[in-house]
């Protein structure tokens, strides 16, 4: 599971309050990736990180933050968050082969 | 836009039987493949990665690629209903953060 814990594992907001995602993990990847899943859509990439304060977009980036100060540490912020952002959020890091992910145990994040 | 196509399912198999399951991606860089198992409510987990063409072999579990017709595919020998669960195929593109992009995954079902 390249280490990688996830929190909180569950949790329920109101449209329009701010909610930070934490990624961690403990064998010093370099790489680091927020996805999110939803029924009909897959897994969508969000941010990814290629190191310590070094982060890029990915396919579906409005709306949401990510700030990597330490290795172990990719945090992932919704400003305000919307209904719209309802989904499950898994974290994801590269380890073993070239672009080998391995995933996080997930957020269900239900934003009412 | 890079796509990686699979059809949904539901696959349904008999135990014992060979489980096929089938992707195409549209990126011609790609150069990296992958197969995830997803059990209902659980994260991917990485079941089998494959790089260059031919088949790649992991006890139950084959890996074929043909980069010419850009298809990946995953033959699940002896399937068992444990197998039962989402298949997600990614490809990779090296030059590119080490980003993947996943297909929607298809759902096979192993019947007893």
């Amino acid at each position: 599971d390249a280490g990688i814990t996830q929190s909180p594992r569950h949790k329920v907001t109101e449209t329009g309050t701010p909610v930070t995602l934490r990624c961690h993990q403990t064998e010093n990847h370099r790489y680091m990736y927020w996805y999110r899943q939803d029924p009909g859509h897959g897994l969508r990439l969000i941010h990814y990180s290629y190191g310590v304060k070094d982060t890029d977009k990915g396919e579906v980036s409005d709306g949401y933050s990510v700030s990597r100060s330490k290795t172990e540490d990719f945090l992932l912020t919704l400003e305000s968050a919307t209904s719209s952002q309802t989904s499950v959020y898994f974290c994801a890091t590269v380890a073993g082969g070239p672009n080998e992910q391995y995933f996080g145990p997930g957020t269900r994040l239900t934003v009412t | 836009q890079k796509e990686v196509e699979q059809n949904s399912g539901p696959l349904s198999v008999p135990e014992g039987a060979i489980a096929s399951l089938n992707c195409t991606y549209s990126d011609r860089g790609s150069q990296s493949f992958f197969w995830y198992r997803q059990y209902s409510g659980k994260s991917p987990e990485l079941i089998m990665s494959i790089y260059s063409n031919g088949d790649k072999e992991d006890g139950r579990f084959t890996a074929q690629l043909n980069k010419a017709s850009q298809y990946v595919s995953l033959l699940i020998r002896d399937s068992q209903p444990s197998d039962s669960a989402t298949y997600l195929c990614a490809a990779g593109n090296n030059n590119a953060g080490n980003m993947l992009t996943f297909g929607g995954g298809t759902r096979l079902m192993v019947k007893p």
